[in-house]
């Protein structure tokens, strides 16, 4: 299918460990979101890039945190010294909008357990 | 703060019409009611949105009050699939933000 793709689909990493998240967002979509989804909750938003062009980042929890998507296609989120409290699902979303009121198709997460 | 309240569960029967509720008292002229779901290991799967009138598509009917303070997503015809924990979303028409609360588990049994 031509759906929203995320890998891997599970990472296990030591405490202390750098970690990176892949998404492929549905072609042509403009916007990509990362959403962070504790065990039991709902997802919280991360960030938001519009193209290439990291237009928000406030959800990002610690200076740990980066994302990218320098073509404006692929992002990753990268998380560095990883801590067990990053332990949780990371949803990438993406729109065809220009951000506001588009449909944010999501893919099938990754499941992040630091040990 | 919580702009939207749901029950934490449900149960439905299968085949059965399922009415789940949402409180958004609180709620702008300019926001929207929106509805995803999340079925388990998945990631959430838009439903359907609306603003003040009813909408209706293949997935599900949205009814939201004259005075907006609550809506009802309605599944008309409920199958085992259709177990899954469902978010009602209030979201301003400029917003990209969606703002996901603990959502109601709704459980269909054969």
């Amino acid at each position: 299918g031509a759906g929203v793709s995320q890998s891997p689909r599970y990472k296990v990493a030591k405490r202390g460990q750098d970690v990176a998240l892949r998404c492929d967002p549905i072609s042509g979509h403009v916007s990509l979101f990362w959403y962070q989804q504790a065990l039991g909750q709902g997802p919280e938003f991360l960030t938001y890039f519009q193209n290439e062009a990291q237009l928000d980042k406030s959800g990002l929890p610690s200076d740990r945190f980066f994302a990218e998507r320098p073509e404006g296609s692929v992002s990753t989120l990268k998380i560095q010294r990883t801590q067990q409290e990053d332990s949780a699902v990371y949803l990438c979303a993406s729109s065809l909008a220009y951000g506001t009121a588009g449909t944010q198709y999501f893919g099938p997460g990754t499941r992040l357990l630091v040990l | 703060d919580a702009k939207t309240t749901q029950p934490p569960s449900m149960d439905c029967a299968e085949g059965r019409a399922a009415n789940l509720p949402c409180n958004h008292s609180t709620i702008s002229g300019n926001e929207y009611v929106y509805w995803y779901r999340q079925i388990h290991s998945q990631g959430p799967q838009y439903i359907i949105h609306g603003l003040k009138n009813n909408e209706t598509n293949e997935m599900a009917s949205l009814i939201i009050t004259e005075d907006r303070k609550s809506s009802t997503l309605i599944l008309p015809h409920a199958t085992l699939r259709d177990t899954a924990v469902y978010y009602c979303i209030v979201r301003v028409g400029g917003d990209y933000k969606l703002s996901f609360g603990a959502g109601t588990t709704v459980t269909v049994r054969a």
